[in-house]
This record gives C-alpha cells, sequence and structure tokens, in this order.
C-alpha cells in the first residue's frame, strides 16, 4: 500500500492563480512528522515545512500555507498567487518508527506533483 | 561548510559492470538515505540507516547494496543485478525522526 498519495500527477495554472497541492498519507503509528520539499528543474531538494502529528494547527508563510487535518490523514499545501518560480515539482513526505523498537525511522515520499506556472 | 557531497555528478557505466556512488556528510547526522528518482516515480527509498554499521533495506533494494562503517560516509553499490540502473540517485541525511533531511546533488547514472 503507498504510504504517502500525491494524486495529483501534474498541474498548470496561469501566474496569479492559487493552486492547492494533495496529499493524503497512511501511517498506524500516533506519533510521525510529515514534510513538504521543493525540487526546481535544477535538481535539488528544498525543505518547505515539517509538522508533527500532535501540531494540527495550519501555518503560513508569505504565499504559502498547510493544512494538516489528521481526520482525513491530509497535509496539503496551497500557493496563493503563484509565479513562475513556483514552478517544480513538489514532494510530500512521512516520518515514522519502523521495525521492532521503533528506532529505525523510515523516510517515504510521494511521487511528487509537477507544478507549471505559466505567465 | 556542513552539507552533503555526492560524487560523481555524471557516471557511466557498461552493462554488468558494478558501480559505487559516493555520498559524504559533515552534518554529524546519525541517519543517511539512498533514493532513487526515475520519471514519473517520485523518490523510492534503496536503503537507509540509522547508525554506523547498520542498515535497512528500502522499498526497491533489490540488486543495490551498501555500507556504513563511518558516521560521514554511506557508499550506495549497483550491482549488476539491478535490472535497470540508469538513474538520478540522490543521498540524504538527517538528524533525527523530527527533523527535516538534506540532501545531496544527486548523480546521474546512465548504464550502456
Amino acid at each position: 500500500a503507498q504510504k504517502v498519495t500525491q494524486a495529483q500527477t501534474e498541474i498548470s495554472v496561469v501566474e496569479k492563480e492559487d493552486v492547492t497541492l494533495d496529499c493524503v498519507y497512511e501511517t498506524r503509528d500516533t506519533t510521525y512528522y510529515l514534510f513538504w520539499y521543493k525540487q526546481p528543474p535544477s535538481g535539488e531538494l528544498v525543505f518547505l515545512i515539517r509538522r508533527n502529528s500532535f501540531d494540527e494547527q495550519n501555518e503560513i508563510s508569505g504565499r504559502y500555507s498547510w493544512n494538516f487535518q489528521k481526520s482525513t490523514s491530509s497535509f496539503n499545501f496551497t500557493i496563493t498567487a503563484s509565479q513562475v518560480v513556483d514552478s517544480a515539482v513538489y514532494f510530500c513526505a512521512l516520518s515514522e518508527a519502523v521495525g521492532s523498537g521503533g528506532s529505525n525511522y523510515k523516510l517515504t515520499f510521494g511521487k511528487g506533483t509537477l507544478l507549471t506556472v505559466n505567465p | 561548510d556542513g552539507g552533503i557531497t555526492q560524487s560523481p555528478k555524471y557516471l557511466f557505466r557498461k552493462e554488468g559492470q558494478n558501480v559505487t556512488l559516493s555520498c559524504e556528510q559533515n552534518l554529524n547526522h546519525d541517519a543517511m538515505y539512498w533514493y532513487r528518482q526515475d520519471p514519473g516515480q517520485g523518490l523510492r527509498l534503496i536503503y537507509y540507516s540509522q547508525i554506523v554499521n547498520d542498515f535497512q533495506k528500502g522499498d526497491i533494494a533489490e540488486g543495490y547494496s551498501v555500507s556504513r562503517e563511518k558516521k560521514e560516509s554511506f557508499p550506495l553499490t549497483v550491482t549488476s543485478a539491478q535490472k535497470n540502473p540508469t538513474a538520478f540517485y540522490l543521498c540524504a541525511s538527517r538528524g533525527g525522526a523530527m527533523t527535516e533531511a538534506f540532501f545531496g546533488q544527486g548523480t546521474r547514472l546512465t548504464v550502456v
């Protein structure tokens, strides 16, 4: 079963539109961590945000905002007034303990959403 | 500067040859990870290591091997058993379960 699902493979918008990237995760742990990363065309991964399972407070950072809902196992990412520089692949990731004793932490990524912002 | 270094950036190998990708970090992180990225497949976990001399298989470990003899280093060997080795390989490290992972710039491996 896929642990992190990003159902939107590609999204194309026109500059200044708002866009929401969906992320649904699956875990049996009560303690886990969620992340969003951006991968621009250059290839390096840029960390955007971290959220732990006990903190459902939504967060806003400039044009970026995140909506974490444990009830639906979702951690969605919204870009307000998109810009051409936002064009990238965006990944959602889940960190959870695995194995006996829970001493190993697996970091699982979704397949990513390619966002294209057109001028 | 602290960070993760992957080398080389581009690597070409003939089919049937083993090849080792280097990953070094000077962030004093305990955990290190190897991912493979193919178009449309996202980042798929190959191996990960929480401490020195210990590592776990990820979701696509077949045809790969790793070692973790030093905290700073986590080399990945792509063996001849890996059926489709051509891909972009990313190494990452992080200090703990709750912290973000830092990534290297990746190695693009092409097997001809």
